[in-house]
Parts: C-alpha cells; sequence; structure tokens
C-alpha cells in the first residue's frame, strides 16, 4: 500500500522569505508526486508534478520541489514567501506502473501561514 | 473553459435521507474521480469511473453508497439512508486521459451535513 507523510500541520514563514513544506512518501515501485494547493471553501488546485527525470521540479506561483529517490521524499519550497500563499498544502503520490491511472493517495496536508 | 463543476455546493439531509451530488468533468475529459474529505484530514480516494464503467472502486464504502459516470449527463455519488459520519466535502476530479502521470483536476466539492 502506499502512503504519504507529511510531517508538520502548519508551518509559518515571514513573507520575503524562504518555505519549504515537506512530503515523504512510501510506495512499492517508481512514484509519480503531485502537489495541490487548497484555498478555504474551494477545491484543490494542481502546482506542481514530479514523473521523471531532472529531480527539481518547477511549477505555478513560483513554486518548486525537489525529488529525493533516497530519502522518499518531495519537499516544496519557494524562494520568498508571499501572503498570498498562506493556504492548505497536499502532497499526493501515485504508484507508475506503467498502466493506467488510478486514485491519489493524499497527506494530510500543512497548513502554511505567511506573516506580513 | 469551464472547470469541473459540482453541485450542489452545500447540502443539509436529516439521517436516513438519501444524498445525491453532481459532478460534470471538464470539457473533453471522460476519467472521473470521487474523494471524501473530512475535517483536518486529507482528502481520501473512493471511486474511479470512466463513462458508463466504474473501474475501480476500492475507496468506495460498502454498504449506501454507490457512484455512476452514465453516457449523457454528470457523474453522481449517491448516498443512501445518511448517517452523521457522512458529513464531510466531497471532492471530484477529472483528467483527460487514462495516465498516472496526468494531473487531475478538481471541482470546489459539496459539503454534505447530516443533521
Amino acid at each position: 500500500a502506499q502512503s504519504v507523510a507529511q510531517p508538520e500541520d502548519q508551518v509559518n514563514v515571514a513573507e520575503g522569505n524562504p518555505l519549504t513544506v515537506k512530503c515523504t512518501y512510501s510506495v512499492s515501485g517508481n512514484p509519480y508526486l503531485f502537489w495541490y494547493v487548497q484555498y478555504p471553501n474551494r477545491g484543490l488546485q494542481f502546482l506542481l508534478k514530479y514523473i521523471t527525470g531532472d529531480n527539481l521540479v518547477k511549477g505555478s506561483y513560483g513554486f518548486e520541489a525537489e525529488f529525493n529517490k533516497s530519502q522518499t521524499s518531495f519537499h516544496l519550497k519557494k524562494p520568498s514567501a508571499l501572503v498570498s500563499d498562506s493556504a492548505l498544502y497536499f502532497c499526493a503520490v501515485r504508484v507508475n506502473s506503467g498502466g493506467g491511472a488510478d486514485g491519489l493517495t493524499f497527506g494530510k496536508g500543512t497548513h502554511l501561514i505567511i506573516q506580513p | 473553459n469551464a472547470g469541473v463543476m459540482q453541485n450542489p455546493r452545500h447540502l443539509v439531509r436529516r439521517r436516513g435521507q438519501e444524498a445525491r451530488l453532481r459532478c460534470s468533468p471538464m470539457k473533453g475529459h471522460s476519467h472521473v474521480y470521487w474523494y471524501r474529505q473530512l475535517p483536518e484530514e486529507g482528502l481520501k480516494f473512493m471511486v474511479y469511473l470512466q463513462k458508463e464503467n466504474i473501474i475501480d472502486e476500492s475507496g468506495m464504502p460498502k454498504e449506501r453508497f454507490s457512484a455512476e459516470f452514465p453516457k449523457e449527463g454528470p457523474s453522481i455519488l449517491r448516498i443512501q439512508q445518511v448517517v452523521r459520519g457522512d458529513s464531510a466535502a466531497y471532492f471530484c476530479a477529472s483528467s483527460p486521459l487514462d495516465r498516472g502521470s496526468q494531473p487531475q483536476h478538481f471541482g470546489d466539492g459539496t459539503r454534505l451535513s447530516i443533521l
């Protein structure tokens, strides 16, 4: 069975500082990894994904994530945080079986709070 | 280009009633996924459907829950004889291809409250 861990319920960062939201995963096989953001009373918005290739993935709104196979991690990063980045962030995984798609397995989410 | 549309946004039911949640995928998307989000938890996969077929229902409760995606019209998640524990946000997602690398696009959800 696959699983995702987001060890921090909440991350507080001052505006303008770099931010990191942590994610580790467990799958049998090679993973597809995703980050989504959720604003209050809204659905999830796709930020970025890792499929294969370069370990550093760039996504929407200046976010990027680094895939580390040996540490089974996929941490979300941004060089300079904005107050508008405050939201709930989810990491998700799906097994790269070479076959068809199936449901995503999500972490519990991390509240990111950017302080002015 | 409309995104994934879910309705209603909010639904209130009394215990024992039926709840019907609707999802229209993005234009050109023929793969639909349903997830449930309990307070302070991540989303839990429930079911994956293509037109007229249930592909994976491994996350669906064995009783009272059913889903369909007919040839015409939206996908429906149906909960019969609702109980308080069914209170949650239910999200639908869609994708254009049957590929694991494809991101899923989410609707804004239906928040179900059981009195």
